[in-house]
């Protein structure tokens, strides 16, 4: 089976602090991990995806994923926020196992605050 | 380039009633699905189609039928909408190339109110 956590539903940082979104996964296959944004009122924007090779992976709008599998973790990053990053933040896993396999399986979202 | 398409935005509807949600994409994939969006739940998958002709139910297809006439569009009816029906609805889309690593384009959403 596959699944996707992500720690803490709210978060909120000061502008210019450090952005960290945490994501961990469970799959019995190599995952495929996807980080997508969702500004208010708006559809789901790719942010970033991990497949294979390198475990840095580097997104839009200055966010990078490190894919760490000893930590079946996949943490979203941005060294500085802007007041533009409010958003909802939602990790997924592409399913590789048994049906529907390509669709996504999704975490609970986590709502990042930026305080001026 | 309009990507994936999504018709009413908002909705209201009385429980009973039926009603179809619209969607269509523009870039010529073969993947379409449906996911339902709930507060604190994340998005779940109603439906999914690998090409015109066939769909399939995802995690949470009750009440909600599918049908695939062409790649374009992909449309979710509501039988009978019952309040538990109420939630944000989003349609996305993918290409098939590159197996099960393909971005997906999402839609705009349908904000539907069952009352």
């Amino acid at each position: 089976a596959q699944s996707v956590t992500q720690l803490g539903s709210h978060v909120s940082v000061s502008e210019g602090a450090l952005v960290l979104l945490r994501c961990n996964y469970s799959s019995s296959v190599p995952p495929y991990l996807f980080w997508y944004v969702q500004y208010p009122n708006q559809g789901l924007q790719l942010l970033l995806k991990y497949t294979t090779g390198a475990t840095l992976v580097k997104g839009i709008n200055g966010f990078e994923a490190e894919f760490k599998k000893s930590e079946t973790s996949f943490h979203l990053t941005k060294p500085s926020a802007h007041m533009s990053d409010a958003a909802e933040y939602f990790c997924a896993v592409s399913r590789r196992v048994g049906g529907s396999q390509g669709n996504l399986i999704f975490g609970k979202g986590t709502k990042l605050s930026v305080k001026p | 380039n309009a990507g994936v398409t999504q018709t009413p935005k908002f909705q209201v509807l009385k429980t009973g009633q039926s009603m179809t949600l619209q969607c269509a994409q523009d870039m010529n994939h073969e993947y379409m699905s449906w996911y339902r969006q709930d507060p604190g739940m994340g998005l779940r998958l109603i439906h999914y189609s690998v090409g015109a002709g066939i769909t399939d139910q995802g995690e949470v297809p009750n009440g909600y039928n599918v049908s695939r006439s062409t790649t374009e569009d992909f449309p979710l009816r509501l039988l009978s909408a019952a309040p538990s029906q109420t939630s944000v609805y989003f349609c996305a889309s993918r290409r098939a190339g590159g197996s099960v690593s393909t971005e997906a384009f999402f839609g705009q959403g349908t904000r539907l109110t069952v009352v």
